[in-house]
């Protein structure tokens, strides 16, 4: 089974720095793609940012351009979001999420960045 | 980026009725690269459909999904107890940003 652990979570001042972590367990980790995916209070899901199985190629939200960092360990199955000049609108729970991928054609990858594992979360919140 | 608007924002019905959830993008979803998750208060999303249509593992058939292009819907043939939540679509396309609709909460009438 596919369990993933979130941790690193907690209450920070506005323009402080978090990292997140994701352990992975119950699968390949480096065959997937993996994505970060934030909750603010009482609001909907928002895509925040993904990576592919390398880690080679990287994907962010445009509110968390040059403020976030997604990165991974595949020696050690876990997934990263550093976090830097936090805002008190990044307040969330902050889930991360495998996502699907299959080959075609000549051994190429192609991955799908729908979520369909989730961790429980880990909660950010940013005093101002 | 493309803008996923699901409604209505809440449906009320009761448990064996008929639930039909709409989600509508501002262009066009590539290869119909659309999802539909399922939260529960309190927990994390659990997907529900891919690919537009596609049940993913353990989904019961209640549930279906359908659309093309611009407009989606998610239906659940007979409400259960448990299907009372918030859905959530998603658009996957070829390049990001990689966004969800707003949500639909299904609640008990």
């Amino acid at each position: 089974e596919v369990q993933l652990l979130e941790s690193g979570g907690g209450l920070v001042q506005s323009g402080g720095s978090l990292r997140l972590s994701c352990a992975a367990s119950g699968l390949t980790f480096s065959s997937y793609a993996m994505s970060w995916v934030r909750q603010a209070p009482g609001k909907g899901l928002e895509w925040v940012s993904s990576l592919t199985g390398s880690g080679g190629t990287t994907y962010y939200t445009d509110s968390v351009k040059g403020r976030f960092t997604i990165s991974r360990d595949n020696s050690k199955n876990t997934l990263y979001l550093q976090m830097n000049s936090l805002r008190a609108e990044d307040t969330a729970i902050y889930y991360c999420a495998k996502s699907p991928f299959e080959y075609y054609g000549s051994g190429r990858k192609l991955y799908y960045y729908y979520m369909d594992v989730w961790g429980k979360g880990t909660t950010v919140t940013v005093s101002s | 980026e493309i803008v996923l608007t699901q409604s209505p924002g809440t449906l009320s019905l009761s448990p064996g009725e008929r639930a039909t959830l709409s989600c509508r993008a501002s262009q066009s979803v590539s290869s119909n690269y659309l999802a539909w998750y399922q939260q529960k208060p309190g927990q994390a999303p659990r997907l529900l459909i891919y690919g537009a249509s596609n049940r993913a593992t353990g989904i019961p058939d209640r549930f279906s999904g359908s659309g093309s292009g611009t407009d989606f819907s998610l239906t659940i043939s007979r409400l259960e107890p448990e299907d009372f939540a918030v859905y959530y679509c998603h658009q996957y396309g070829i390049s990001p940003p990689f966004t969800f609709g707003g949500g639909t909460k299904v609640e008990i009438k």
